[in-house]
């Protein structure tokens, strides 16, 4: 069973509109890590904001925010004003103790995300 | 300078060929990472290793074999490999694989394979 879960295979906003990415995960570890990741054409994965499973406050990174749920178990995406460079993969991961100790990241399916001007 | 950097950036291969991926970090980073990156599926971890030492192997078929020489450098050696093996590869870095659940991680761009 996939432990991150996004539904939205691709995504259109309009230039300066604020949109939302969906992400699902499952856990029964009390403590992990949840990030967004970026992946412009160009292939490299670039780090946009993380939020911890004990944090009280939503994360927030300059356009970007997180909206975490955690007894719904969801750590939406929200990007607010969207700029065309926006346009891109955007991955949901989470970071959890693995089953041979130490900690590992996995990751969704991916939202590809159109931003038209 | 990117602080992980990986080589070929494209690779085609046959079924008999043997190839090698490369990956260099540049920050002093002791955990380091293979992942494959398939059309709509997933990243899939596939080695982990930590101080030069793999502690996590996903199940990974032994057509695929990696290598750590030290902290900074990983391989990924291949041979006779399918075409569904064609994807993106990933490296990926960590300050530590054990120090806690907010360590973010650092990629490279990515070797796309395609294996004909």
């Amino acid at each position: 069973a996939q432990k991150i879960t996004q539904t939205q295979p691709g995504m259109f906003v309009q230039e300066k509109e604020a949109v939302t990415l969906d992400c699902t995960y499952d856990t029964s570890d009390p403590s992990y890590g949840l990030f967004w990741y970026k992946q412009p054409s160009s292939g490299e994965m670039i780090f946009l904001i993380y939020q911890g499973s004990y944090d009280q406050q939503n994360a927030t990174e300059g356009r970007y925010s997180l909206n975490f749920q955690k007894a719904r178990k969801s750590a939406n995406l929200v990007i607010s004003a969207s700029q065309l460079g926006d346009s891109a993969m955007y991955f949901c991961a989470m970071r959890e103790i693995g089953a041979t100790g130490g900690f590992k990241t996995i990751f969704g399916a991916g939202t590809r995300l159109f931003v038209k001007a | 300078e990117t602080g992980v950097t990986q080589t070929p950036r494209h690779l085609v291969m046959g079924m008999t060929n043997k190839k090698s991926l490369k990956c260099e970090q540049h920050l002093g980073h002791n955990a380091m990472y293979w992942y494959k990156q398939s059309a709509k599926k997933p990243l899939e971890l596939m080695f982990v290793y930590s101080l030069e030492e793999r502690v996590e192997n996903n199940s990974v078929p032994s057509r695929f074999s990696p290598e750590c020489p030290n902290s900074s450098h990983l391989f990924l050696h291949l041979h006779t490999l399918q075409p569904e093996d064609s994807a993106l590869y990933l490296c990926a870095s960590s300050p530590s694989r054990d120090r806690g659940r907010d360590e973010k991680l650092f990629f490279g761009s990515g070797t796309q394979l395609s294996v004909l």
